[in-house]
């Protein structure tokens, strides 16, 4: 069974810094591996995706992840933090339960960007 | 038009009402899904559409009842509701990939319902 285990509940960086958000994931299967954004009070917005077309992705907003095989990992990163980057970040996988494919989402990383 | 849209975004409601939640998309995608949302904690699965047909039920208590009348429509019936079913409410959708499918397309995500039980 696939899943996705998110290191870091909470995550504060320095405006300008360097973002870097950690995801191990579990398959048996080459995965299907996705990056979603939730701000306050609404839904979540994808990031990114890997679908084994190239192991660097990039996103939305500046964000990349870069998939790695060797460490099971897809950890998101970005140059430079904004202020307009704190918000909630799940890292999930696509994985087949019972016949049919479900998201599974890791616990995720809440990221603060202080001044 | 790449959005999916939830009426309304927020319901309070007793014990013993009976409400209903709504999405909507034009984006032609044949998948369907509602998640519940406790605060500081990722989505959870409740029921999968696919092509109109419930494809996926997690075991979800029968006071939540789904209902997809036609390929944009969602809709989420709810009864007798306890305090815990307190939460955010979400609905999503996707080209392909509730079913059978090896597609694994993802999913687009609507605002939400913040629905509070009293």
């Amino acid at each position: 069974a696939q899943s996705v285990t998110q290191l870091g509940s909470h995550v504060s960086v320095s405006e300008g810094a360097l973002v870097l958000l950690r995801c191990n994931y579990s398959s048996s299967v080459p995965p299907y591996l996705f990056w979603y954004v939730q701000y306050p009070n609404q839904g979540l917005q994808l990031l990114l995706k890997y679908t084994s077309a190239a192991t660097l992705v990039k996103g939305i907003n500046g964000f990349e992840a870069e998939f790695k095989k060797s460490e099971t990992s897809f950890h998101l990163t970005k140059p430079s933090a904004h202020m307009s980057d704190a918000a909630e970040y799940f890292c999930a996988v696509s994985g087949r339960s019972g016949g049919y494919n479900k998201l599974i989402f890791g616990a995720g990383t809440r990221l603060a960007v202080h001044p | 038009d790449t959005e999916v849209t939830q009426t309304p975004k927020h319901l309070v409601m007793g014990m013993t009402n009976k409400k209903s939640l709504k999405c909507e998309q034009h984006m032609g995608h044949r998948a369907m899904y509602w998640y519940k949302q406790k605060a500081k904690k990722p989505p959870e699965l409740m029921f999968v559409y696919s092509y109109e047909k419930l494809s996926i039920n997690e075991s979800v208590p029968s006071r939540f009842s789904p209902e997809c009348p036609n390929s944009s429509l969602l809709n989420l019936h709810l009864h007798a509701l306890q305090p815990e079913d307190s939460a955010l409410y979400l609905c999503a959708s996707s080209q392909e990939g509730g079913g059978r499918t090896d597609r694994h397309n993802e999913q687009f995500f609507g605002p939400g319902t913040r629905l509070t039980v009293l």
